[in-house]
């Protein structure tokens, strides 16, 4: 079993609807992420979160909102996505700022998103 | 070399074979490389974070080594069994961006 907990593990939804995409970890770690993996594609960081603040976005689009409402939670709300925005989101975290290139990410199975 | 590349693509082994890959990542800046096994239907498992110049890390029948200055890792895996049949990716991390940077990974089938 994942320590880190994606939910749901597959979304069909329009390109008008809003919904929202919710990781948790409770093993204490200060940093989070949100990556984005299209098929035979590498996973592509999307956001960092370190300390519940958010500290990289990779140029993402406004229609992809990240939330870090606690050091346990991290949410990525999608509002008038597009058909290419389908794909597998992942959630990772690690341990605290300082060590975050040392120490591994711990991911969650992942969100199969489909735009139609 | 720009972006982290994985050689070969994909690899199909019998069991007991021994069998080694190589992610080749940018040298100047390096911070930090990673290693994870990704299973179909399950979430990447981190096997290894190495830092040094000529680290060698171990954990059972798969091993890593790091050559920073050149800038590749080799992973092996000895006497391949038909569980460690899944897709193995590197991560590099730089100094200058501190952000994991995938490679697109191996994907090994072991047959039984």
């Amino acid at each position: 079993d994942t320590e880190v907990t994606q939910t749901p593990k597959h979304l069909v939804m329009g390109m008008t609807n809003k919904k929202s995409l919710k990781c948790e970890q409770h093993m204490g770690h200060r940093a989070m992420y949100w990556y984005k993996q299209k098929a035979k594609k590498p996973p592509e960081l999307m956001f960092v979160y370190s300390y519940e603040k958010l500290s990289i976005n990779e140029s993402v689009p406004s229609r992809f909102s990240p939330e870090c409402p606690n050091s346990s939670l991290l949410n990525l709300h999608l509002h008038a996505l597009q058909p290419e925005d389908s794909a597998l989101y992942l959630c990772a975290s690690s341990q605290g700022q300082g060590g975050q290139a040392f120490k591994p990410q711990h991911f969650g199975d992942g969100t199969r998103l489909s735009i139609l | 070399i720009l972006n982290v590349e994985q050689s070969p693509q994909s690899l199909h082994v019998q069991e007991g074979d021994s069998t080694n890959f190589t992610c080749s990542f940018p040298s100047s800046n390096f911070y930090a490389l990673h290693w994870y096994r990704w299973e179909t239907a399950k979430s990447p498992e981190a096997l290894f974070v190495m830092t040094l110049n000529g680290d060698e890390k171990k954990k059972g029948r798969i091993s890593a080594t790091l050559n920073t200055k050149e800038g590749y890792s080799y992973l092996y895996i000895k006497g391949s069994q038909p569980e460690d049949s899944a897709t193995y990716l590197c991560a590099s991390i730089s100094s200058n961006t501190g952000k994991l940077i995938f490679g697109q990974g191996t994907t090994l089938q072991v047959k039984p």
